[in-house]
């Protein structure tokens, strides 16, 4: 069975800080996606950035950065210059057939004024 | 576009009671999901369906039941609410059954509420 897991159940940054979120995952796939989404008080999901698997490079869009680790499964969410507006809960989710998504338990992301 | 569009936003039923859950979306996917997300929790899959007539289940389908009619609708059918179904339901379209790094849509959810 594939497995999300996000070890990190709150965090607390200040504005502009940068902050990592972890993200952990097993899959038996050789190519595979996985996504950051993002949750705000209104409970909108919203999708923050994706990762291919066969792809080397590390994904990035604007402020928000991933460091894939594939070796060791591992799937971290940087986000730069932190604002208030980031906060929310974040999920990390892995893609498997038919596009069903495996989600971690999130992360509860403050960023402090 | 309207998008992901689910109905009723809040909704309150007692044990014992039945309901569904409607889930329309505009943009022509062919691939549609239901979600649960449990205080605190990540979401679960508890149906999911590729095409019209074709359904199948996720991780936690016991007690509710799916059909896919049209290739906009997929509603959830909740029979016999239990307090264990206290939960955040979302629908969710994909576009295509091929790349499996595309966006999935949203709708804004559905909280429900068994006492």
């Amino acid at each position: 069975a594939q497995t999300v897991t996000q070890s990190q159940p709150e965090m607390s940054v200040q504005e502009a800080e940068t902050v990592t979120l972890s993200c952990t995952y097993d899959t038996s796939e050789s190519n595979y996606y996985l996504f950051w989404y993002k949750q705000p008080p209104s409970r909108q999901m919203i999708l923050v950035i994706r990762q291919e698997a066969y792809k080397q490079q590390n994904a990035t869009e604007n402020r928000f950065s991933v460091n894939f680790q594939k070796a060791a499964k591992s799937f971290s969410l940087k986000i730069s210059d932190s604002q208030l507006g980031d906060t929310a809960m974040y999920f990390c989710a892995l893609s498997q057939g038919a596009q069903k998504l495996v989600f971690g338990q999130g992360t509860r992301l403050t960023i402090n004024p | 576009n309207a998008g992901v569009t689910q109905t009723p936003k809040f909704r309150i039923l007692k044990i014992g009671q039945s309901m569904t859950l409607q889930c329309t979306q505009d943009m022509n996917h062919n691939y549609m999901y239901w979600y649960r997300q449990d205080p605190g929790m990540g979401l679960k899959l508890i149906y999911y369906s590729v095409g019209a007539g074709i359904t199948d289940k996720g991780e936690v389908p016991n007690g509710y039941n799916v059909s896919r009619s049209t290739t906009e609708d997929f509603p959830l059918r909740l029979e016999l609410a239990a307090p264990s179904q206290t939960s955040v339901y979302f629908c969710a379209s994909n576009p295509t059954g091929g790349k499996r790094d595309t966006e999935a849509f949203f709708g804004q959810g559905t909280r429900l509420t068994v006492v």
